[in-house]
């Protein structure tokens, strides 16, 4: 079975510092991958999404990501955040065009002044 | 309105009360879905309605019923629910079929609570 793992549940930072949010997938066929954001009290956002090219995806709002088949991560990053950054972020797996998204448990991104 | 919307955002019922939440997406897809999220566990995938008809039902217990009447709008009826029923539902939409269904769009959810 498919399952996503973010290694961090919270992840506190300084404004300004660069930060990296980590996923690791387990699968043995080709998937695609996502990052979804949510602020409190939202529902989620699509932040980018790796589905095929180029292995450096860049999304909205700076952050990009790194798909590493041979290690299985999709590693979230932003060189410089924000305190507006502060939020829930999900990794998600999907298995083909007719699979589900299986998503991690989340990290919560806090940045401090 | 725009994306996709829910209501109530909040909920408080009873263990003996039905209600229903409900989605509307103005997105023009064709494929919904309603997650439960939980404090501390992944977000649990519930039901999926492509072209208005269910294609999956994760072992949701039965006190929990969908229903799909038209592509843009999805319910959610409760009734007898549990305590550890309470978390934010969320809803969502994609458009099935090609590379356009990897993207699902979110509702902002609402927030149960049963007492």
């Amino acid at each position: 079975a498919q399952s996503v793992t973010q290694l961090d549940s919270q992840v506190p930072v300084f404004e300004e510092a660069p930060v990296e949010l980590r996923c690791n997938y387990s699968s043995s066929v080709s998937v695609y991958l996502f990052w979804y954001v949510q602020y409190p009290n939202q529902g989620l956002q699509l932040l980018l999404k790796y589905l095929s090219g180029s292995t450096l995806v860049k999304g909205i709002n700076g952050f990009e990501a790194e798909f590493n088949k041979s290690q299985t991560s999709f590693h979230l990053r932003k060189p410089s955040v924000h305190i507006s950054d502060t939020a829930e972020y999900f990794c998600a797996v999907k298995r083909g065009s007719q699979g589900n998204l299986i998503f991690g448990k989340g990290t919560k991104l806090s940045v401090k002044p | 309105e725009t994306g996709v919307t829910q209501t109530p955002r909040h909920l408080v019922m009873g263990m003996t009360n039905k209600k229903s939440l409900k989605c509307e997406q103005h997105l023009g897809h064709n494929a919904m879905y309603w997650y439960k999220q939980s404090a501390k566990k992944p977000l649990e995938l519930m039901f999926v309605y492509s072209l208005e008809e269910r294609v999956e039902n994760n072992s949701v217990p039965s006190r929990f019923s969908p229903e799909c009447p038209n592509s843009s709008h999805l319910f959610l009826h409760l009734h007898t629910l549990q305590p550890e029923d309470s978390a934010l539902y969320l809803c969502a939409s994609s458009q099935g079929g090609g590379a356009d269904s990897y993207e699902q769009y979110f509702g902002p959810g609402t927030r149960l609570t049963v007492t």
